[in-house]
């Protein structure tokens, strides 16, 4: 089982700043299979990034990913108040296993 | 625009079955481009993927709990079904249905629905 590692486990910034959010996997993701969706309380996971890099339909510019192999990066380049939520990624390139989550808290 | 939701019992006594439903609405269940899934979050914890399915009826578990799974596709009714048995206090979770693209992320999820297993 490929298990991601996801840090920093809480990350506090204010509206403007940049986010940059990590993922480690234990072993090399199969064709970069990792996606990160955003997660606010009550709703369902909603997909932002799928193939390590590929923003989803409908997703801003500001929120890019980067990475490969088993090191993964999120970054969002000018939060938004609306952006403050919990994170995942996810590999999906043998079966599917998640992060624990990194939560964005307004400073 | 897809939506999808999930239904079933709140709360489940311990070495019961769980059994969630997924009514899928706005858009075709039956599609080779696409599987069915369920994850889950217990409180405190981060997302597990526990089962899949494919509109051809080929299933997929996570292995820990392959045992327990059932995982089942209604396409007249538009609706997938899961269902856990010998349920026990560690699978109080949040329960989500997922559409699953394969190399583009699960695109689709509903809200959830909680699950407490207690008497």
């Amino acid at each position: 089982e490929i298990v991601l590692t996801q840090s920093p486990g809480t990350l506090s910034l204010s509206p403007g700043e940049r986010a940059t959010l990590s993922c480690r996997a234990s072993q090399s993701v199969p064709s970069n299979y990792l996606a990160w969706y955003q997660h606010k309380p009550g709703q369902g996971p909603r997909l932002l990034i799928y193939g390590a890099s590929s923003r989803a339909t409908g997703i801003p510019d500001r929120f890019s990913g980067s990475g490969s192999g088993t090191d993964f990066t999120l970054t969002i380049s000018r939060l938004e108040p609306e952006d403050f939520a919990v994170y995942h990624c996810q590999q999906y390139g043998n079966s599917y296993t998640f992060g624990q989550g990194t939560k964005l808290e307004i400073k | 625009q897809l939506q999808m939701q999930e239904s079933g019992p709140g709360l489940v006594k311990p070495s019961e079955t769980l059994s969630l439903t997924c009514t899928v609405s706005g858009g075709s269940i039956s599609s080779n481009s696409y599987y069915w899934g369920w994850i889950r979050q217990p409180p405190g914890k981060g997302l597990e993927w526990i089962a899949s399915i494919s509109y051809s009826g080929n299933t997929y578990y996570t292995p820990s709990l392959k045992s327990r799974l059932t995982i089942s596709l209604d396409t007249s009714k538009k609706q997938f079904s899961l269902r856990l048995s010998s349920v026990t206090a560690a699978d109080t979770a949040v329960y989500y249905c997922v559409r699953q693209t394969l190399i583009r992320g699960d695109d689709n999820w509903g809200q959830g629905t909680l699950v407490t297993v207690s008497s």
